[in-house]
């Protein structure tokens, strides 16, 4: 059982928009950043959005995050076959000593 | 170029030990925590547990204090993870991670390729 919930899964038809989201609590998503991480089948998981809303250089700007109070929220528009693969939620959660924590992670199938 | 790269793929028999590494380079080895992620297959990520090698400060999470050690060589900015006594639900994805630690802020930025644990007998 993951500290943080995630849908298992979601899906849409290509070009439409989708969104998963995560929640949490006070000690986690509530006074932490909240980053998500795609994984596509068979490889590493890779940091999609950091500082709840922010993207590496190379994500496109198709994908989007944000977080309000002890939920944050992961939106893709104009959805790609690419883009099938899990995603994940993450965040310190201020109760452990190794800090990290992810949501149990939602497969986005595109239709 | 920040990268982890990791060792290759391993088999071995329940009641093996075996000892997997993860090399950083490109960046300052010393200053970020670089942490264990298990993968079961067709599960989700779970964090195993972190070490900074600055200091080799060390943290396990619950479910694998006394299951694993994580250690560190900074002469090869090399981080390991080893189990004494492997059981066949050990078989698994194991993927190191580089994070910042002041924050969350940047996230699990930096991942390795992953190594593929198997046990059977």
């Amino acid at each position: 059982q993951s500290v943080l919930t995630q849908p298992p899964s979601v899906s849409a038809a290509p070009g439409q928009k989708v969104t998963i989201s995560c929640s949490g609590g006070s000690s986690n998503i509530g006074n932490n950043y909240v980053s998500w991480y795609q994984q596509l089948p068979g490889t590493a998981p890779k940091l999609l959005i950091y500082g709840n809303n922010r993207r590496p250089s190379g994500i496109p700007d198709r994908f989007s995050g944000s977080k309000s109070g002890t939920s944050a929220t992961l939106g893709i528009t104009g959805l790609q076959t690419g883009d099938e693969a899990d995603y994940y939620c993450g965040t310190w959660d201020n109760n452990l000593s190794t800090a990290w924590v992810f949501g149990g992670g939602t497969k986005l199938t595109v239709l | 170029e920040v990268q982890l790269v990791q060792s290759g793929a391993e088999v071995k028999k329940p009641g093996e030990s075996l000892k997997i590494s993860c090399k950083g380079s490109g960046y300052n080895f010393a200053t970020y925590w670089i942490g264990w992620v298990r993968q079961m297959p067709g599960k989700g990520l779970e964090w195993m547990g972190i070490i900074y090698p600055g200091d080799s400060d060390t943290r396990y999470s619950p479910s694998f204090e006394g299951q694993v050690t994580i250690s560190v060589d900074r002469s090869t900015t090399t981080v390991y993870l080893q189990w004494s006594s492997l059981k066949a639900s050990d078989s698994a994805m194991y993927y190191c991670a580089r994070s910042g630690i002041a924050s969350a802020e940047d996230g699990v930025d930096v991942w390795g390729q992953g190594t593929k644990v198997t046990v059977s007998s």
